[in-house]
């Protein structure tokens, strides 16, 4: 089955701790994307990116970090400088970033700061 | 900013009558705008689509509809069943990486 996994499905930090959020597609896709999901707003971008060893930041990259080494893998670290990191976390694909824009989404991982 | 709206927050219908969702976009540049649904706990799944070079869309009942000149755009769901209640999003795209999502709706079929 082709998709997008994400793990683990609950995870829970200590302050001060970094963490980090795992994601990867077999669908062949080029572009991934991170979004945050708070309750009652809609999906927020952290980071993108359009290719392997290239991302951006997105609309609240702050206090967030990724890296793009593999083309199926998209990790997120949510470092101890993000203020309010308590959050659904949510990985996008889509086959390329500007020819066919239908994202699929993964099935999300809930963070909570202790 | 660019941003799109996102009307009701929540909505109940009873089993087999019609439920609509409405959305407004502000950027004038959104050529793609997708529909998602989002069960409790899991990532959205996409139900259709629509693109500006068409004002409608269906798939079997589920239909979306795009007035360009007003930028809005319109989720209809018709002979609901509770398998529908989920939560709905609604998103619209210049075709680039950026995707401006509305704030949601919570859908309850009553049966």
């Amino acid at each position: 089955d082709g998709g997008i996994t994400q793990s683990p499905k609950y995870l829970f930090r200590k302050e001060g701790q970094n963490v980090t959020l795992s994601c990867e597609q077999n669908l062949n896709h080029d572009a991934m994307y991170w979004y945050r999901q708070d309750p009652g707003q809609g999906l927020r971008l952290i980071y993108y990116s359009q290719i392997v060893n290239d991302f951006q930041k997105g609309d609240i990259a702050e206090g967030y970090s990724v890296s793009r080494e593999k083309k199926e893998s998209f990790p997120l670290t949510v470092t101890s400088a993000q203020k309010n990191p308590t959050a659904f976390y949510l990985c996008a694909s889509t086959p390329r970033l500007t020819t066919k824009n239908t994202q699929y989404f993964g099935p999300g991982t809930r963070l909570t700061v202790l | 900013g660019e941003n799109v709206e996102q009307h009701p927050s929540t909505l109940s219908v009873q089993e087999g009558d019609s439920a609509v969702i409405k959305c407004t976009y502000s950027d004038s540049a959104s050529n793609y705008f997708p529909w998602y649904k989002q069960e409790l706990g899991k990532g959205p799944q996409l139900i259709i689509d629509i693109r500006s070079n068409v004002g409608e869309k269906k798939d079997q009942r589920i239909a979306v509809t795009l007035n360009k000149t007003a930028k809005h755009f319109s989720l209809h769901i018709t002979e609901t069943q509770p398998e529908d209640s989920a939560v709905y999003f609604c998103a619209a795209s210049p075709g680039t990486y950026k995707y401006i999502f509305g704030t949601g709706t919570r859908l309850k079929v009553l049966a």
